[in-house]
């Protein structure tokens, strides 16, 4: 059971570059979402989707779009990198009842020079 | 001001001693409260949750929920090496959670 899957793990970005962060849960969730963490500043919600077919912004969406492929897959794409960008980016998947709980993936680490 | 803030840290004991990790919120909506637990380059895992006020217990770990006080804590008992880590506290309501910024804790030897 490989619970929450996130690739790639390291990347290296030049400004104004392009990417897209993929996410895959296997625990049949509705709930997913994308958090970016920096040092004295918490996680910090980017997009969430509730469930399949749906999107919502979260506390710092400015810069990113997300796309919920599938219930498996919740994929965010940096249309132009910044540097502000530069962070630990965490995928997760929230399990209904059992205190919604939220299962994180292994973080992807992005530099953007 | 943020809806949940955490006791800053970092914080370094000694292996065996009682640790005491502390949150407050602002929201009197939140009724799940959690603890993550974060080692150096991984992402969270949940540790414990609790519904409403009261204590939980689990092992060396009690999670206490204060509603009237808007306070939550963590009490790890017997603190071992392993314990080295961030710990995140966390609160859930409306599809959501928020989390706080993260307390650092080093067990030493």
């Amino acid at each position: 059971n490989a619970g929450v899957t996130q690739t790639p793990k390291f990347q290296v970005l030049k400004t104004g570059q392009s990417m897209t962060l993929q996410c895959a849960q296997d625990m049949n969730h509705n709930s997913m979402y994308w958090y970016r963490q920096d040092p004295g500043m918490g996680l910090r919600l980017i997009y969430y989707s509730a469930s399949e077919g749906t999107t919502d912004k979260g506390e710092v969406p400015n810069g990113y779009n997300v796309s919920r492929l599938n219930k498996r897959e919740f994929s965010l794409r940096l249309e132009s990198a910044a540097p502000s960008q530069t962070s630990v980016y965490f995928c997760a998947s929230r399990e209904m009842g059992s205190g919604n709980t939220i299962y994180f993936g292994e973080g992807s680490w992005l530099t953007v020079v | 001001q943020k809806e949940v803030e955490q006791d800053p840290g970092p914080l370094s004991v000694p292996e065996g001693a009682i640790v005491s990790l502390n949150c407050t919120y602002s929201n009197s909506a939140f009724q799940y409260f959690m603890w993550y637990r974060q080692y150096s380059r991984k992402g969270p895992e949940l540790l414990m949750y609790t519904y409403s006020s009261g204590n939980k217990e689990d092992g060396r770990f009690t999670a206490q929920v204060d509603k009237s006080s808007k306070y939550i804590s963590l009490f790890i008992r017997d603190s071992q090496p392993s314990d080295s880590a961030t710990y995140l506290c966390a609160t859930f309501n409306a599809g959501k959670s928020t989390f706080g910024d993260g307390t650092t804790l080093t067990v030493k030897p």
